[in-house]
């Protein structure tokens, strides 16, 4: 697998809190994404990232901010966790050819 | 930005049995991708398809691109309880963004 971590792996939440979910990759690619996956919807992209300090909004972007600082590190904020937003939440990133290499998730619950 | 149908969304299968997938699109691709996820687990890349008309092959495993690179086939000949998970096509929308169909979930019964 390639060397992509998620952190946290779980969490429960309240309406109302904020969250940051952690990205941290070792392959030094140029790439990173933000999906999450619910049931009848498949991957759905949040926000992608094509730099550092570049980033870009996915189908899914309402309710979700996201920062990149470093090459290695793609965070992912709810700045206020609604119930909607629970989910499983995959990072990846990707090589030249295209090819998504995914993180192994986080999956989130929002009370 | 594009679409992608991906059919059937679940596939119940006596093991020993074959599988199809199918996976189309309204606009002429550039290539296809498939993915599969095990029950609790991330997806992972199986293949890439680029040709018109392309197969290609894994074991058990036929991929297949449409002559028209409008539409694309997994096939799993003979399938094992191991098969099982959903697969997944993904469509290249370009500068880097793929687009993910809504899976096919597979279940194989011993």
């Amino acid at each position: 697998d390639a060397g992509i971590t998620q952190s946290p792996r779980h969490k429960v939440t309240e309406t109302g809190t904020p969250v940051t979910l952690r990205c941290h990759q070792t392959e030094n690619h140029r790439y990173m994404y933000w999906y999450r996956q619910d049931p009848g919807h498949g991957l759905r992209l949040i926000h992608y990232s094509y730099g550092v300090k570049d980033t870009d909004k996915g189908e899914v972007s309402d309710g979700y901010s996201v920062s990149r600082s470093k090459t290695e590190d793609f965070l992912l904020t709810l700045e206020s966790a609604t119930s909607s937003q629970t989910s499983v939440y995959f990072c990846a990133i990707s090589d030249p050819q295209e090819t998504q290499y995914f993180g192994p998730g986080t999956r989130l619950l929002v009370l | 930005g594009q679409q992608v149908m991906q059919i059937p969304q679940y596939q119940h299968v006596q093991e020993g049995e074959d599988f199809t997938t199918y996976c189309n699109s309204s606009t002429t691709l550039s290539n296809i991708q498939w993915y599969k996820q095990r029950p609790g687990g991330h997806p992972v890349f199986l293949i890439q398809l680029v040709k018109s008309g392309e197969v290609k092959k894994q074991k058990r495993l036929t991929f297949q691109f449409g002559e028209a690179k409008k539409n694309s086939s997994l096939h799993i000949t003979a399938t094992q309880t191991t098969d099982v998970g959903t697969y997944f096509c993904a469509l290249s929308g370009g500068y880097q963004k793929v687009t993910f169909g809504t899976g096919t979930k597979l279940q194989v019964i011993p």
